[in-house]
């Protein structure tokens, strides 16, 4: 079956400054890579998302890379805020399951 | 409001008691997943079902039941739960398990086992 690995585990960042987060997937069949941020006793929540025929997309202050080659994707968070600070997770998407990384915890001091 | 409700939030439980956590839709999603989420171990995906009587194990399905008689409910059971099903679960849908289908998710059910 699909192996997400993510890193890193927590990520601390001073408000302003730029975070990234990296997640490696190993089935070559994977085809939709979603991000998703789950703040403080709330569910996950989607907040970007690609599919595997882009190479890069972009919201406001987020943006999401995918390298299909190298079975890798990245979340890009510029000008980070004190709210942006929660667990963003990864996933990966094959024919019928979302198979999920084991998060990141982002933590933006003011 | 398009939502996934799952009832109770809370829960403690003894041991061997059997519970069922319930879990509603109100978006005609045909796809249906329940995952726990454990410290260090992220989510991982118990059961899903792709439409109404079609279920099927996920990654960690041991201990758990799922049936899918509508296509709203999804509903999971512990027959007999065991204190390693403390977790906090979570409940999903989508329109269906192909690209381009955003994940829905409850607002967790933190079971506790005793």
């Amino acid at each position: 079956g699909e192996n997400v690995e993510q890193h890193p585990s927590t990520l601390s960042v001073q408000e302003g400054d730029s975070a990234v987060i990296k997640c490696t997937y190993s089935d070559s069949a994977s085809n939709y890579f979603p991000w998703y941020k789950q703040e403080l006793g709330k569910g996950p929540q989607l907040i970007i998302d690609i599919r595997s025929n882009v190479g890069e997309k972009k919201d406001q202050r987020i943006a999401v890379t995918l390298n299909k080659t190298a079975k890798h994707f990245s979340l890009h968070i510029t000008e980070t805020q004190p709210e942006d600070s929660a667990v963003y997770f990864c996933a990966a998407r094959g024919y019928s399951t979302l198979t999920f990384g084991k998060g990141t915890m982002l933590l933006v001091s003011p | 409001e398009a939502q996934v409700t799952q009832n109770p939030r809370y829960l403690i439980t003894v041991t061997g008691k059997k519970l069922t956590v319930t879990c509603s839709q109100n978006m005609n999603h045909e796809y249906m997943s329940w995952y726990r989420q454990d410290p260090g171990l992220g989510l991982r995906q118990i059961y899903y079902s792709m439409n109404v009587e079609v279920t099927d194990k996920g990654d960690v399905p041991e201990g758990y039941k799922v049936s899918r008689k509508e296509k709203r409910n999804f509903p999971l059971i512990l027959e007999s739960p065991s204190p390693n099903q403390t977790s906090l679960y979570f409940c999903a849908s989508s329109f269906g398990a192909g690209t381009n289908t955003e994940a829905f998710f409850g607002q967790g059910t933190r079971l506790t086992v005793v």
